[in-house]
């Protein structure tokens, strides 16, 4: 498609349950970007991957976070034993390849609510 | 480890007025920066990218520009409408830090009809 498209937009869990969110980059597109925003404007590089490899994971946190792309499905983040602070926005990204010319394209963003 | 400041947090202004924008980057080596639109509610809309080696560029009512040596950048918009309110977020993609952007807090704007 034209557009990222990250689903499902509202996500309640919770404390203690699983999450997972998806996202469909850009057809064509060889990166896609994992963000978590929290408090309004504090947005936080989770993870990248370059097609179905992991390209950089240094923001993500060691414990109960996973994501994976593989071919011919949506990218997924996955949360285990979800905590209150894993409350937040989700947003993914996807760019053409990586260049200085390349801007990553955002979807609108999964919100995440742990009860 | 890149950090990115902008100034004002929030503006409010009447329509009609040309305003400006700022960020400020602490490390200059960088691939590009990003200016982002956000909606309330809603996800990122990229308005502008600037190479490295570029030093601005132009988008209908709004321009930006990249002093990369200073580790500033503005964004000017022209003519302000009730419709350009939102949060607008500068974001670098660094040298140094991997795929990641790293973003600002953003400023507010209102444009009060």
């Amino acid at each position: 498609g034209e557009e990222v498209a990250q689903t499902p937009k509202h996500l309640v869990r919770g404390e203690g349950q699983k999450a997972k969110l998806y996202c469909a980059p850009i057809k064509g597109h060889s990166y896609v970007f994992w963000y978590q925003q929290v408090l309004k404007n504090e947005f936080k590089f989770l993870i990248s991957f370059q097609n179905e490899n992991v390209f950089d994971e240094t923001g993500m946190p060691k414990e109960r976070f996973s994501a994976k792309c593989l071919p011919n499905s949506p990218c997924s983040l996955e949360i285990q034993a979800t905590k209150l602070e894993d409350s937040a926005v989700y947003f993914c990204a996807s760019s053409l390849y990586r260049g200085s010319n390349q801007p990553q394209h955002f979807g609108d963003g999964t919100r995440l609510s742990i009860l | 480890k890149q950090e990115v400041t902008q100034i004002p947090a929030a503006l409010s202004v009447p329509e009609g007025e040309n305003l400006v924008l700022n960020c400020s980057f602490t490390d200059s080596a960088i691939y590009n920066l990003q200016w982002f639109r956000q909606d309330p509610g809603k996800g990122l809309t990229s308005l502008l990218l600037i190479q490295s080696s570029q030093r601005e560029q132009t988008s209908g009512r709004l321009n930006a520009s990249l002093d990369k040596s200073s580790g500033r950048s503005t964004l000017y918009i022209a003519a302000s409408q009730p419709g350009d309110s939102a949060t607008y977020l500068c974001a670098v993609d660094g040298e140094t830090s991997g795929s990641r952007l790293t973003f600002g807090e953003g400023t507010q704007l209102t444009v009060n009809p």
